[in-house]
């Protein structure tokens, strides 16, 4: 079965100091992952996506995403956080279906 | 430019009640998924739609159904409401068959008391 993992249920981060939020996958074939953001009371909005390609891939506000067959993981990174980064961060295949991870709270520190 | 539009934002209904939740897909998009997120949860797929035809369901309930409509817009009608119910339902859309970005609405909040 087609799944993805985020181990951390909250990431704190300090404003201006990069952050990884991590993911991993197991998915049969070629995957196509997905890194979504919730903020509170609002819809899902999409950062960015592996589908083939670069494995360095550049999202919406300076997000990014490294895919790496090896380890099975595509993890999220900002290099310079920001306070309103702070937000629910998923990680999803797409099997045409959106599987996604459990979630990542996001908590940037002033 | 023009995003997924979902009807109500809220919603309250008692148990045993009837919903019925609207989804508006983005112009020319003629996909549509049905997600149920619990609270504290990540989403759950429920359902998707392509060209006015079901194409994949998920962990629906029987009580549920749905459907696509000429215009691509759809409706998830939900019946006998349990309190288990309450969640954020959202409904995302994208343009065609296959395995490329789906974009989200803002979600129905339904409160089943």
């Amino acid at each position: 079965a087609q799944s993805v993992a985020q181990p951390e249920d909250q990431v704190n981060v300090a404003e201006g100091n990069p952050l990884t939020v991590k993911c991993t996958y197991s998915v049969s074939g070629n995957p196509y992952l997905f890194w979504y953001v919730q903020y509170p009371n609002r819809g899902l909005q999409f950062l960015l996506k592996y589908i083939t390609g670069d494995n360095l891939v550049k999202g919406s506000y300076g997000f990014e995403a490294e895919f790496n067959k090896s380890q099975t993981s595509f993890h999220l990174k900002k290099p310079s956080a920001l306070v309103s980064d702070s937000a629910l961060y998923f990680c999803a295949v797409n099997t045409d279906k959106l599987i996604f991870g459990t979630g990542t709270r996001l908590q940037v520190f002033p | 430019a023009a995003g997924v539009i979902q009807s109500p934002r809220h919603l309250i209904k008692e148990k045993r009640e009837t919903a019925t939740l609207k989804c508006y897909p983005i112009p020319r998009h003629d996909t549509v998924y049905w997600y149920q997120q619990g609270p504290g949860q990540d989403p759950q797929f429920l359902i998707s739609f392509y060209e006015k035809m079901q194409s994949d369901k998920g962990s629906i309930p029987d009580r549920f159904s749905a459907q696509q409509f000429s215009d691509y817009h759809s409706e998830l009608n939900m019946s006998s409401l349990e309190l288990g119910d309450s969640a954020l339902y959202f409904c995302a859309s994208r343009p065609g068959q296959g395995l490329d970005t789906q974009y989200f609405g803002p979600g129905t909040r339904l409160t089943v008391l």
